[in-house]
This record gives structure tokens, sequence and C-alpha cells, in this order.
């Protein structure tokens, strides 16, 4: 296990496709998140797995993003509809129950330009 | 509402001396606060924590502080090296409930050590 993995690296869609991204984080980490970054911006957070619950959501998660951890593994985001302000760097994290401690373990992201 | 402050312009400094990076955040009382390393394309990487009890944590040639009366972090890096090109990020975690209990980041601070 040699961390988080995501996929794809990169995908350029056109306005209106729907995109899914997957994100496998490190196997004995219970805990999963999206954040997104813009350029010259931190990560914002974008929504909270703990095993397969989704136990929190950001406001700037819209109706058009849907992210689901479905047996506690590996987890899925889907944009509908895409919109050129969704462009920008998806990144996945994962932490165990005490990553309070450890930080989280960041993937290197999928980058996605719409068109 | 919660706001995060990191040096708003880039810092090179030349190699060997001591780079110091300020997160200021305010409206919020953090339990916690990170700090993170990240290079062009990739996810960011967890280099410390301190909690708000702490004064001061060390780990090699990085030292971070922690003045919650402040409501800032200091990040030093000692005897720095070109290597330690990057951009680095704050990211306090509140306590409040939701996803304002995330961990939040600033949109970083881009040092560049000259050799």
């Amino acid at each position: 296990d040699t961390g988080v993995s995501q996929d794809p690296r990169h995908k350029i869609t056109k306005r209106g496709q729907n995109v899914t991204f997957r994100c496998d984080p490190i196997s004995e980490h219970n805990r999963l998140y999206w954040y997104r970054q813009t350029l010259g911006q931190g990560p914002e957070f974008l929504t909270y797995f703990q095993n397969e619950a989704q136990l929190e959501k950001s406001r700037l998660l819209s109706d058009r993003f849907s992210a689901e951890r479905p047996k506690g593994s590996f987890s899925t985001l889907e944009i509908q509809r895409t919109e050129q302000g969704d462009s920008a760097m998806y990144l996945c994290a994962s932490s165990s129950y005490t990553g309070d401690n450890y930080g989280y373990t960041f993937g290197s992201g999928t980058r996605l330009t719409v068109v | 509402s919660q706001k995060i402050e990191q040096n708003s312009e880039a810092l090179n400094i030349q190699e060997g001396k001591t780079a110091t990076l300020t997160c200021n955040y305010t409206n919020y009382s953090p339990a916690y606060l990170q700090w993170y390393r990240q290079d062009p394309g990739r996810g960011p990487v967890f280099l410390l924590l301190i909690r708000e009890n702490e004064k001061e944590k060390r780990k090699e040639r990085l030292k971070v502080t922690f003045d919650t009366t402040l409501k800032q972090s200091l990040f030093h890096i000692t005897a720095s090296q070109p290597a330690d090109s990057a951009t680095y990020l704050c990211a306090p975690r509140g306590v409040s409930s939701g996803s304002a209990r995330q961990l939040t980041f600033g949109s970083g601070t881009q040092l560049t050590v000259l050799p």
C-alpha cells in the first residue's frame, strides 16, 4: 500500500457532461475526505466519510455533486452537468482514527478541465 | 466568517537562512493547527501538528509556534535548502459542528530558497 491513489490524473470534458473520479485511500484508514483546489488557493473541503457513512458535506457541494464510499474502501466523486467553474484539482485524502496526530495523507489529485 | 491569512507575498530567501512563514486566523478557535508542504501538481504532504495547549513543536529543521492570544502560528525552516522550495499551507481545525469542524486551509505561502 503506497499511499492514496486517484484516477484519472487528468480529465478534460465538455461543459454539460458528467464525470466521475475515483479515490483509493490507504487501506487501514477509515476516514476519507474530498477537497477541491483552484490555482493560487488552498484546498477547500467538500465532503467527509467515516467508513461508508458520509458524515459531512460542505455548502460548496451543490446538487450536481455526489460522493459515495460503498464498502468503506474506495470512494467516487461524480459531477453531473459540468460547468466551467468546476475546473479545478480534486484532491482525496485519508486518515486513521488517530489521524489528528498524523495529519491527512493526500493523493496527487485529479485535474479537471471543463471546456 | 472564519478566515485564514498566510504571507500574501511569495517569500524568497538565501540558502542557509531561516525562513519564517506566518499564518493568522480570525473568527474561530482551532483545537489544533497543521502545516503541509505542497509541490506543483501534487497533493499536500503533512509536516507538523501543534495543539492549542502547545506553544512550540519541532521536527528536524522545522519549528512551529502557536499563539492563541495573537491567533497566529509561525512556521520556521532553519538552514534552508533549495529543496525546501515549495508552497506551505497552514490548516487550523475548528471545534464547531458540521463542515466548519473540518480542516480548513490557508491559500499558502510560496517559498523559494535561492542557492
